[in-house]
């Protein structure tokens, strides 16, 4: 059985730049959330993507958007990156009925 | 807002001791909680649940132990070993909600 797998691992960009991270979501797992970790602070839900539509949204701007694709995979897209966006960006998946999220390692952003 | 705290930053015990990690939550509505433990450079990993209608859960050396009037719950680490010392983070949830809603962490050191 595969874990949540995220790519890239670490990822520098520039303010004003657009960044996309990916997610493969675990075997069996048809739902994803996306989270955002900054420093000393506990994860925050950004949004969960199920059946290629987005099903619930965190306080976080439209310029945080995603998609879902068939094969359950998932991308986080951000536009127009600013300093604070320097985060990690956790991805996790779940199966529908159950409430454990399964969480891949992360993807490092700085912003410079 | 902080609907989950964990007030405790950092905790040290002693190998082959208890630790007790506590948590505290605002919102009555939560009807499930989770426990995760992160180690650094990777995703959080999903430990043990309990369900609002339960007030202890058990799975090995983990116990998680919920009060719902207090709105506290609490993770027991017996015997702690060196393989424990991690951040833990507690995490809320709605049944039929997307999100997860987690405490700042506590970061567990164990001493040999």
């Amino acid at each position: 059985e595969t874990g949540v797998t995220q790519s890239p691992t670490h990822l520098i960009k520039t303010r004003g730049q657009q960044v996309t991270l990916r997610c493969s979501s675990q075997s069996g797992h048809n739902t994803v959330s996306w989270y955002q970790q900054a420093l000393g602070q506990g994860p925050q839900f950004i949004f969960q993507y199920y059946r290629e539509e987005e099903n619930g949204r965190g306080n976080f701007p439209p310029r945080f958007s995603g998609l879902q694709f068939p094969n359950y995979s998932s991308e986080l897209n951000v536009n127009a990156l600013e300093l604070d966006d320097s985060a990690l960006y956790l991805c996790a998946s779940s199966q529908p009925g159950y409430n454990e999220q399964f969480f891949g390692p992360g993807t490092r952003l700085t912003v410079l | 807002d902080q609907q989950v705290k964990q007030n405790s930053p950092s905790l040290s015990v002693q190998e082959g001791r208890i630790s007790i990690l506590n948590c505290d939550y605002t919102n009555s509505m939560f009807d499930y909680f989770l426990w995760y433990k992160k180690y650094p450079a990777e995703g959080p990993t999903f430990l043990i649940s309990i369900s609002s209608i339960k007030d202890k859960n058990e799975d090995g050396r983990f116990t998680v132990f919920l009060n719902k009037s207090a709105k506290h719950l609490s993770l027991h680490i017996v015997p702690s070993q060196p393989g424990d010392s991690a951040v833990y983070f507690c995490a809320a949830g709605l049944q039929g909600a997307q999100k997860l809603v987690f405490g700042q962490g506590t970061r567990l050191t164990i001493n040999p």
